[in-house]
Formats: C-alpha cells, structure tokens, sequence
C-alpha cells in the first residue's frame, strides 16, 4: 500500500526567505506526483504535476523536484511572502494503477511566513 | 466560471439521517471522486467516478453511496449518518483520472453528525 509521508509538519519562517518542503512516497511505481495548497476553510488548489519521466517542474517562485527511484519529491519557494500562509500537500496516483486510480495524500506541511 | 460547485458548505444532521452532499462541475471532466479529511488522517478516497454510469470504491465507502447519472454531478449520499461521518468533504475532479491530470476541488462541506 502507497504511503507519503511530508516532512516537516509545520514550519514558520520570516518573510523573504527560501523554504523547502520534502514529499516522501514507499512505492516508486508512480505515474505522477501533484503538489497541492490549502487555505483554511477552502478545497485544494492544483500547484504542479510532475509526471513520473520528469525531474522538474516550475511555476512562478515554485520549484518542485522528483526523485522517484529513492522514493523523494520537494517543493522550493522562492522568497517567501505572507501571502504563501497556507497547507501545502503533495499527492500520488494508487501504485501500480491506471490512468483513473487514486491519489493517496501526505498528512500536509502548515507553512506560516511572517511579515 | 464556476469550476467545481459543493453544496451546502455547512451541515448538521442527527445520528440516523439521511442526506445528499452536491457536486456539480462544469468543465465536461469525466473523472470525478469524493475525499473526506480529517485531522490526524488527511485525505481518503470515498468513491470516484470514471464517466456518467460507472462508479467504484475508494478507501474508505462504507456508509455512503453515489451514482452518476450525468457527466455534470456527483452527488455523495449518506444513508444513516453517524458520528464518525463528522468530516469536511472534497469532490474533485479532472478530464481525465489523477495518473494524467491535477485534480480540480471544490471548497468543501463540513458536515457535523450529533
């Protein structure tokens, strides 16, 4: 059974500075990794899908980064603002499934960024 | 542009009740699922959809039942609510399942059971 587990749990940081958020998986047999946010009391926003052939990908101040043979995914953002406040959680279709499995989500990293 | 709609956004319902969550999207997406979170356990899979007709289990289907009757709606029915059904519940979608495409979410339902 798939397992992602997101390091740390929560993290507060000052305005301005660079973070990385870790994303970790126990079966490497994935067709993609989707990196989400989460504002308080709202759904979860599509940030980036890394497909499994890819190392990277980027939006904006967003960097995500795969690693499936060890298992490893992180997120970097870039000069942190307040406005990033948010859950961020990374996600990954049922091991070993088709196109239309299920995605099985990490427990999530509360990022706080202080003005 | 309205994405992918949930109603109500709040509930509270009695032990035994019955009732529908809404899920209306309108980006003609075929695949369609509903999570429920909660704290300490994140997101579980309940039941998902892969086109109008044909559903299947996810983790966690025991006390509840859907059917897709159209590509637009995903409708989550609790047949008797019970406490440990006290959750915020998530549909999403996409064009195609989560192994092609990001998942698009709605905002959710909190649903407490008394």
């Amino acid at each position: 059974k798939q397992e992602v587990t997101q390091i740390p749990a929560a993290l507060s940081v000052p305005e301005g500075e660079n973070l990385v958020l870790n994303c970790s998986f126990t079966d490497s047999a994935i067709y993609n990794l989707q990196w989400f946010r989460q504002d308080p009391g709202k759904g979860l926003t599509s940030l980036l899908l890394i497909q499994s052939s890819q190392r990277e990908q980027t939006s904006g101040r967003l960097n995500a980064s795969l690693d499936k043979s060890s298992g490893r995914s992180t997120l970097y953002i870039a000069a942190s603002q307040p406005g990033d406040s948010a859950t961020y959680l990374c996600a990954v279709p049922n091991a070993g499934g088709t196109s239309y499995g299920k995605l099985t989500f990490g427990q999530g990293t509360i990022l706080t960024v202080h003005p | 542009n309205a994405g992918v709609t949930q109603t109500p956004k709040f509930q509270v319902l009695k032990t035994g009740q019955s009732m529908t969550l809404q899920c209306a999207q309108d980006m003609n997406h075929e695949y369609m699922s509903w999570y429920r979170q909660d704290p300490g356990m994140g997101l579980r899979l309940i039941h998902y959809s892969v086109g109008a007709g044909i559903t299947d289990q996810g983790e966690v289907p025991n006390g509840y039942n859907v059917s897709r009757s159209t590509t637009e709606d995903f409708p989550l029915r609790l047949l008797s609510a019970a406490p440990s059904q006290t959750s915020v519940y998530f549909c999403a979608s996409s064009r195609q399942g989560p192994g092609n495409q990001p998942q698009h979410f709605g905002d959710g339902t909190r649903l407490s059971i008394l």
